[in-house]
């Protein structure tokens, strides 16, 4: 099935520890988005990514570092030098540099 | 700068119309998105509009003013399976197309 996973979809970690989210698609879509939702408000925009190879910051990058090795995969390291880790983490991807986000399910990550 | 501002919470009748505003500034503008958000799930596209107009898909319709930087989703015949959170996105271009996001409004539908 064509689609976008993330993983993993719940994680809990420790303050001070680095954690790394996965994101994989098989859409065959150019561009690639990481967003943090917190409660009761909408997506930021944390790193982008229109090609291979290229990424670039979004809003908040701070304590968010990013790769893009291949098409498919554009995982999200949160550091800890995130000062507030625990949210809603969206990927999302789109086959035009302008055209519609497609969601993976997110992956929750809760500091303890 | 940019902004997008939305109202944080609706409140309708089941069977009813509702209309959802939007009133955005950015620079690079591109085009208008409405995504429907339902609690602890991700966003799915609703509609797009990049030209001034209405554009209509079923019980969605959504509207853009370019000159006016404003935009609304329309929904009719409300059902319950409707409230949800409702999210107004801008696409810039400035050096790179990105999608920046309103922080949505609640929809709550009641019988």
């Amino acid at each position: 099935d064509g689609g976008i996973t993330q993983s993993p979809k719940y994680l809990f970690r420790k303050e001070g520890q680095n954690v790394t989210l996965s994101c994989e698609q098989n859409l065959n879509h150019d561009a690639m988005y990481w967003y943090r939702q917190d409660p009761g408000q909408g997506l930021r925009l944390i790193y982008y990514s229109q090609i291979v190879n290229d990424f670039q910051k979004g809003d908040i990058a701070e304590g968010y570092s990013v790769s893009r090795e291949k098409k498919e995969s554009f995982p999200l390291t949160v550091t800890s030098a995130q000062k507030n880790p625990t949210a809603f983490y969206l990927c999302a991807t789109a086959s035009g540099f302008a055209g519609e986000l497609f969601f993976g399910e997110g992956s929750r990550l809760t500091v303890l | 700068g940019q902004n997008i501002d939305q109202p944080t919470e609706m409140t309708a009748t089941e069977g009813a119309i509702v209309q959802i505003n939007c009133t955005y500034q950015t620079s690079g503008f591109n085009g208008l998105f409405w995504y429907q958000q339902h609690a602890g799930e991700a966003p799915t596209f609703l509609s797009y509009n990049v030209l001034d107009g209405l554009e209509e898909k079923g019980r969605f319709s959504s509207f853009l003013s370019r000159s006016k930087g404003y935009s609304y989703l329309l929904l009719k015949e409300l059902q319950m399976k409707d409230s949800a959170s409702y999210l107004c996105a801008a696409t810039r271009n400035t050096g790179g197309f990105k999608t920046i996001f309103g922080a949505g409004t609640r929809l709550f539908v009641k019988a």
